[in-house]
This record gives structure tokens, sequence and C-alpha cells, in this order.
């Protein structure tokens, strides 16, 4: 079966500076990965997701992550990171069957 | 479209009482899935169904947990009897279905619950 974990469960950083949010998956098939985000009360928002191609993605937001088969991540990466960036993101994996498998989260925290 | 829309937002209710959560899937998708939120757990799926069927409920915690899908454009999500352990933020999700699960879900706003 399918696993997602991501090992940091809080980040924080200052704003405008770089942040890299981990993600690593298990699975022995071929998977589609993908990254959401929680404002506070709010339910869960796409960020962006890999199915096939490219190993980069970006989202509209600055965000991009890297699919490494080799080493089974999928990273979550900013070059400059916003106060409005604050939430908490969830790595999820599919592998074909349509149920999504989440990570436990990381809450990134910026502060000025 | 509206997106998926959950209701009631919030809920308060005493231990021992039923609860039932509701939810309309965005028109067209064929996948609905019922998610739970706790900070001790994380985000776990309940259930889900594909065409208005439970297709995995293997999530669903103890049988006081029942769910259903009477037609494409409405589900429910029953607590009974309520505990106090339940308490925690229901979100429902749909997406488009079809085979090789390349397409996200899209989540409604969640049910907070809360069981005194």
């Amino acid at each position: 079966a399918q696993s997602v974990t991501q090992l940091d469960s809080q980040v924080p950083v200052f704003e405008e500076a770089p942040v890299e949010l981990r993600c690593n998956y298990s699975s022995s098939v071929s998977v589609y990965l993908f990254w959401y985000v929680q404002y506070p009360n709010q339910g869960l928002q796409l960020l962006l997701k890999y199915l096939s191609g490219s190993t980069l993605v970006e989202s509209i937001n600055g965000f991009e992550a890297e699919f490494n088969k080799s080493q089974t991540s999928f990273h979550l990466r900013k070059p400059s990171v916003h106060i409005s960036d604050t939430a908490e993101y969830f790595c999820a994996v599919n592998t074909g069957f349509q149920k999504l498998v989440f990570g436990t989260g990381t809450r990134l925290l910026v502060s000025p | 479209d509206a997106g998926v829309i959950q209701s009631p937002r919030h809920e308060v209710t005493e231990m021992g009482q039923e609860v039932t959560l509701r939810c309309k899937p965005i028109s067209g998708h064929n996948s609905l899935f019922w998610y739970r939120q706790t900070m001790m757990r994380g985000l776990e799926l309940l259930i889900y169904f594909n065409n208005n069927v439970p297709i995995d409920d293997s999530g669903m915690p103890e049988d006081r947990f029942s769910a259903k899908m009477p037609n494409a454009s409405f589900s429910t999500l029953k607590i009974q009897p309520s505990e106090p352990r339940d308490s925690a933020v229901y979100f429902c999700a749909s997406n488009p279905g079809g085979a090789g699960g390349n397409t996200e879900a899209f989540f409604g706003q969640g049910t907070r619950l809360t069981v005194v």
C-alpha cells in the first residue's frame, strides 16, 4: 500500500527567505503526486500536481515541486516566501484508484 | 459552479445524540470522499464512493459511523450515537472520477463537529 511521509510538522521561516517542505512517498507502482494547501478554517486547495512528463511542476503563486523517482520524493520549494504563505501544506499520493493518501501535513509559519 | 458544499459548517451536540453531516459534490463529479481531520491523527479517509456506490469504507472507525449517497448530488455521514472523541473537522471532497487517479480532489469547507 502507498504511504506519504512529511517529516517536518512545522517549519518556521522569515519573510522573503527560501523554504523547502519535504515529502517522501512509498509505492510499488507508478504514482500521481499532489500538494495541497490549507489556510486557517478553510478546506484544502490544490497547489500543484505531478502526473507525468516534466519532473518539475510549478504553481501560479511561485511554489514548485520536483518529482524524484530514485529518491521517492516530491519536495515543495519556494525561493522567497510571503506572510500570506502561512498555512498547512499536505502532500498526497494516488496510485490510480482515485484514493488520495495524505501525509500528516507541515505547518509553514512565516514571520516578518 | 459553487464548489463542494457542506452543511452545517459547525455542529455542537451532546454525547449520545445522532449527528448528520451533509455534502453536495460538484455537478458531474463521479467520486465522493469523506475525510476526518484531527490534530492527533491528521487527515484520514473514512469512505469513498464512485458513481454513488461505496468503494472503500475501511477507514470508517466504528459501526457508529455510516455514510450514504442516494444520488449523484447528495451524500450524508451519520454518527449514532456520537462520542466526544468524534470531535473533529469532517471534509467532503469530490473529483471527476474515471480511471487513472490523475485528477485532483476538490474539497468543501468542512464541518467542525464538537461533541460535549
